[in-house]
């Protein structure tokens, strides 16, 4: 059955620097991959989608990659800020019904 | 406006009673999802609604579980004879239908419910 696995650590971080967040995913070949911002107490909301034939794709700060050979995704915040201090999820994909990992806490320190 | 929203917020009942989960997506999406995110676990796929179409239910987790969507928008979860290990917040979220399945998922805020 398809499995999804995040960081299992929460991420610590100082200000300024960047967090790289992992998704791995096995037993199944999404076409797209997306990365959404979780808030305690809140619903997720949608930061990035990237396609099987897209390596690299930004959006201000953040970076995503996604290698299908390696069956993973890597995230980055840049420059991190503590307002990025949240629960990050991934959820690799082949149509409406969205997979996601458990998710992987990043705080960061001022 | 604006976005997706759930009542009740927080929902306590009692082993064995029925609860209704209630959601109003977007305006004008024609997309409504409901998912389940227990304690520790990545949210979970539970039902899907498109426009008029037969709704995908392969994700209910027994037939205590229901889901309707009424006009095309405000859609209730109910789930019968409530069992502790139901407890869990309950998401809704719409898009706008026009995409398939690679359009942006909005959320509400979810509902917690907790079985005693």
């Amino acid at each position: 059955s398809q499995k999804i696995e995040q960081n299992s650590e929460a991420l610590n971080i100082q200000e300024g620097k960047t967090a790289t967040l992992t998704c791995n995913y096995t037993n199944y070949s999404p076409a797209y991959l997306q990365w959404y911002r979780q808030d305690p107490g809140r619903g997720p909301v949608f930061l990035l989608l990237i396609r099987e034939n897209e390596k690299e794709k930004r959006k201000e700060r953040l970076k995503v990659t996604f290698d299908t050979t390696l069956k993973q995704s890597l995230f980055h915040i840049t420059a991190s800020q503590p307002a990025d201090s949240a629960t990050y999820l991934c959820a690799p994909s082949n149509d409406y019904k969205l997979s996601f990992g458990a998710g992987t806490t990043v705080t960061v320190r001022a | 406006g604006a976005g997706v929203s759930q009542s009740p917020s927080n929902k306590v009942t009692e082993k064995g009673k029925d609860v209704e989960l209630r959601c109003d997506p977007i305006s004008g999406h024609t997309a409504l999802y409901w998912y389940r995110q227990s304690l520790g676990q990545g949210l979970e796929f539970l039902i899907y609604f498109q426009g008029n179409s037969a709704p995908d239910k392969s994700g209910l987790p027994s037939d205590r579980f229901s889901a309707e969507r009424t006009g095309g928008s405000v859609s209730t979860l109910t789930i019968q004879r409530t069992q502790q290990e139901d407890s869990a917040v309950y998401l809704c979220a719409s898009s706008s239908g026009v995409a398939g399945g690679q359009e942006t998922q909005y959320f509400g805020p979810g509902t917690r419910l907790l079985v005693l």
